[in-house]
């Protein structure tokens, strides 16, 4: 079975970076994701699309900001120059034949 | 305006019924597959329905099969959810998606769409 997991909280200052992690269960480490933002109160927002070798598709209007790396089955997003906009929950997403569609837990992000 | 706007939620008894809708702009609806994704309040994100581009292929989380049906109309450029003998458990924020690429099954989203209140309480 897989299973996206990923931190419950992270923060970070205004201006400054954060990196978030979304680690895929054992024997899922070549899984393509997605990153989507949720800002309070909002419907989800697609990110970007994070391949196993790091190569990624930002959404439209994605600030350069945004950035995805990937490192075995770890997937990671870069939010850099923090701005208060950005305090958001953060999900990451995995699809496939026989696994459909899982999503991680989420990760609050706090701007401080 | 590349959008998609949900409609159709509401309050509902257990057991009743209710009957989504979305409705898709800005880009070429048919050529792509379509999700419904709810969020219960103060939690995370759970995959429901997906139907493929041309309405040939469904599947359900296991917890709705049998009690809810994904559908839709190309012609009007709208995806459905029928929710039928709704549970408590059902109480959520639905959002409709749509699928990155054309004439695939599953796939990342890359299109959201605001939301529509479901409760399901006596």
């Amino acid at each position: 079975q897989l299973v996206l997991t990923q931190s419950a909280s992270a923060s970070a200052s205004l201006g400054a970076s954060v990196k978030l992690t979304c680690t895929l269960s054992s024997g899922h480490s070549s899984y393509a994701i997605a990153w989507h933002q949720q800002q309070p109160e909002k419907g989800p927002r697609y990110l970007m699309k994070l391949n196993n070798d790091g190569s990624h598709s930002k959404g439209d209007g994605i600030p350069d900001r945004f950035s995805g790396s990937s490192s075995g089955a770890e997937r990671y997003l870069t939010i850099s120059s923090l701005q208060s906009e950005d305090e958001a929950d953060y999900y990451c997403q995995t699809w496939g034949t026989g696994i459909h569609v899982v999503f991680g837990g989420g990760t609050k992000l706090t701007v401080l | 305006q590349v959008q998609l706007v949900e409609s159709g939620g509401g309050v509902v008894q257990p057991g009743g019924s209710l009957r989504l809708s979305c409705v898709a702009s800005g880009f070429t609806f048919s050529y792509y597959a379509m999700y419904w994704v709810r969020q219960a309040p103060g939690e995370g994100l759970e995959w429901v329905a997906f139907i493929q581009y041309d309405g040939s292929d469904k599947n359900y989380l296991d917890s709705v099969k049998g009690r809810f049906t994904i559908s839709r109309d190309n012609s009007k450029k709208t995806l459905f959810l029928q929710m039928n003998n709704l549970r408590v458990e059902d109480t959520a924020v639905y959002y409709c998606a749509k699928a990155l690429y054309t004439s695939t099954s599953w796939a990342a989203f890359d299109l959201w769409g605001r939301g529509t209140m479901v409760i399901a309480s006596s």
